[in-house]
């Protein structure tokens, strides 16, 4: 069966300006949940989606937003965009969304670059 | 979130050789995680470790859960050139609820 896709793969964008990455989980997974990779930081957690619904959020400021339809696929935004929010997302499904005995399959990522 | 120390952080290895690499925690994890990313691809999963004390074996890859729950190790033997890339350890804490990822093991293996 289809992996979990994210679009677009690569993107360029400038300072200010605002991007919305889109990721389409595996079929008959209801978590969608997204993390930021970058070499300093490594994988931060940005938020988790279940049933259209955010369920858990991580350390990140507000210019990041997300939301997930019905069908189960997100798509998260990055307003007002910064130099250092460039970073590979990752976007990883589940099948049932709870701590503890959930494995994450991960896309391939989206790759932004803020110049 | 949690943090978890991973080390080494880079290992640079001759093919046939035996690595090994581990990651601690702070806190109690119930769940451990050990993935392997290549160069433009996501994270791909390994091992899934559940039980403290869980030995657990993919092919050529072993690992295992700590008994004190706070640690996990990743053994790869007779490593071949296809094993490079950056080895994750990923876990859950009790109170946690996002995966909490250590900062990776480089590897690259000599022919």
């Amino acid at each position: 069966k289809a992996g979990v896709t994210q679009t677009p793969r690569y993107l360029i964008k400038t300072r200010g300006q605002q991007v919305t990455l889109s990721c389409s989980p595996i079929s008959g997974h209801r978590s969608v949940s997204w993390y930021q990779q970058t070499p300093g930081q490594g994988l931060q957690f940005l938020f988790e989606y279940f049933s259209e619904t955010q369920r858990n959020k991580g350390n990140f400021p507000g210019r990041f937003s997300g939301r997930q339809f019905s069908n189960s696929r997100s798509e998260m935004n990055v307003s007002t965009l910064e130099l250092g929010d460039s970073a590979l997302y990752l976007c990883a499904s589940s099948l049932v969304g709870s701590a503890g005995a959930n494995v994450l399959t991960f896309g391939a990522g989206s790759r932004l670059t803020v110049l | 979130g949690q943090q978890l120390n991973q080390s080494p952080q880079s290992m640079f290895i001759q093919e046939g050789e035996d690595v090994s690499m581990n990651c601690t925690s702070s806190s109690i994890f119930n769940t451990w995680l050990w993935y392997k990313q290549d160069p433009g691809e996501g994270p791909v999963l390994l091992i899934a470790l559940y039980k403290a004390g869980e030995l657990t074996s993919n092919g050529r890859l072993t690992a295992q859960f700590g008994i004190t729950r706070k640690d996990s190790f990743l053994n790869i033997s007779a490593s071949i050139p296809s094993d490079v890339g950056i080895y994750f350890c990923a876990g859950y804490s009790n109170s946690g609820y996002a995966l909490n990822f250590g900062k990776g093991t480089s590897l690259l293996v000599t022919p």
